[in-house]
């Protein structure tokens, strides 16, 4: 099945600044990778998410880039502000609608004003 | 409402006891699916549903656990004879096809 490693565990970022979160996973089948949000006490929450046949996609402050050769994926958060601070998780599958999506770990975001 | 709905919001039972928890997914939406998330962890897939399919029940960690979708809509997660290890948030999701929307989740307490 899939696995999906992310890191880092935890980054702490000074407002303004960019954050990245990597990920990687290892079944070359998956062409599905959203990331979540997750702030304290609610469910995750769909910010970005990209396809296989795409290499880079932006939404405003946010943008993920997909190696699929290397098989890895990556969060970029510009000009970051304080509430942006929460739970960031990656997740992998494939989209045909067959298989669940696997999560990583997760990386807890601190954005210091 | 136009969210994933989930009840109750917090449950606290003995161990030993029975407990259900509900989704309501998102009208339309044939995939919905259970996570389980202990205290500051990641997502832990527990099951799958996808339209008439099958249900990939890969994930339920024991035989306690069990999952049934209604109608292809509402969905119930029981856990029988609850261990304090059962202790977390329950999360379901919902999809059409590929992304997927979260509930707000369901807090289980095991004393």
């Amino acid at each position: 099945g899939e696995n999906v490693e992310q890191h880092p565990s935890t980054l702490s970022v000074q407002e303004g600044d960019s954050a990245v979160i990597k990920c990687t996973y290892s079944d070359s089948a998956s062409n599905y990778f959203p990331w979540y949000k997750q702030e304290l006490g609610k469910g995750p929450q769909l910010i970005i998410d990209i396809r296989s046949n795409v290499g880079e996609k932006k939404d405003q402050r946010i943008a993920v880039t997909l190696n699929k050769t290397a098989k890895h994926f990556s969060l970029h958060i510009t000009e970051t502000q304080p509430e942006d601070s929460a739970v960031y998780f990656c997740a992998a599958t494939v989209d045909t609608g067959r298989r669940a999506l696997t999560f990583g770990s997760g990386t807890r975001l601190q954005v210091q004003p | 409402g136009a969210g994933v709905s989930q009840s109750p919001s917090n449950k606290v039972t003995e161990k030993g006891k029975d407990v259900e928890l509900r989704c309501d997914p998102i009208s339309g939406h044939t995939a919905l699916y259970w996570y389980r998330q202990s205290l500051g962890q990641g997502l832990e897939f527990l099951i799958y549903f996808q339209g008439n399919s099958a249900p990939d029940k890969s994930g339920l960690p024991s035989d306690r656990f069990s999952a049934e979708r209604t109608g292809g809509s509402v969905s119930t997660l029981t856990i029988q004879r609850t261990q304090q290890e059962d202790s977390a948030v329950y999360l379901c999701a919902s999809s059409p096809q590929r992304r997927a929307f979260f509930g707000q989740g369901t807090r289980l307490t095991v004393v």
